[in-house]
């Protein structure tokens, strides 16, 4: 099992530019989430998803969009990159809620400048 | 209020002693709590999980719950230096909330 796999896991865009950052998990779980992460702070939920067709938004979730056509993939779009949205960005998964644990893919580190 | 919260830290111990972690969470319904380390620069991975009240052990790690208190904390018992880290704390949220709500975490450093 290969587990939550991001891609690409750096990147450095200029300001306008758009990009899709990639997430896929070989778990079958239900529920997928992308975090961002901004140095020294903690984590932050911009979208979530119970299932495959249905998403919502979570805490910061302002100059993103997510599609779900699979349970496999939760692709983030940036459109219109901004240098706000330098940081690093996290795609977790679970199984379901509550005793289930979330399991976090390694991470892209995004910089726009 | 935010519905996780921990001791900002940063919490330093030295090496063979016991580090103690701390949070508390708003929601009295919130059932299951996990605790997660991050090293610089890594992803948060599962360290301990815990549902009941009481201990749970794991190792050199010890969880402890208290519903009534609304109060989760992590022990590290013969802290190494490999354990400095970020501990983040982590409760799901009671009834149809489908997030897990994430502490802003304790910095750890065990000084050798």
């Amino acid at each position: 099992n290969a587990g939550v796999t991001q891609t690409p896991k750096f990147r450095i865009l200029k300001i306008g530019q758009s990009m899709t950052l990639q997430c896929t998990q070989d778990m079958n779980h239900n529920y997928m989430y992308w975090y961002r992460q901004d140095p020294g702070m903690g984590l932050k939920l911009i979208y979530y998803s119970v299932g495959a067709g249905i998403t919502d938004k979570g805490e910061v979730p302002n100059g993103y969009n997510v599609s779900r056509s699979t349970t496999e993939d939760f692709p983030l779009r940036l459109e219109l990159a901004a240098p706000s949205q330098t940081s690093v960005y996290f795609c977790a998964s679970s199984y379901s809620k509550d005793e289930s644990p979330l399991h976090f893919g390694n991470g892209t580190r995004l910089t726009v400048t | 209020q935010k519905e996780v919260e921990q001791n900002s830290g940063p919490l330093s111990v030295p090496e063979g002693a016991i580090a103690s972690l701390n949070c508390t969470y708003s929601d009295r319904g919130s059932q299951s709590f996990f605790w997660y380390r991050q090293y610089s620069g890594k992803s948060p991975e599962l360290i301990m999980f815990i549902y009941s009240n009481g201990d749970k052990e794991d190792g050199r790690f010890t969880a402890q719950l208290n519903k009534a208190s609304q109060y989760v904390s992590l022990l590290i018992r013969d802290s190494q230096p490999s354990d400095s880290a970020t501990y983040l704390c982590a409760a799901w949220g009671p009834g149809s909330a489908r997030q897990l709500t994430f502490g802003s975490g304790t910095q750890l450093t065990v000084l050798p």
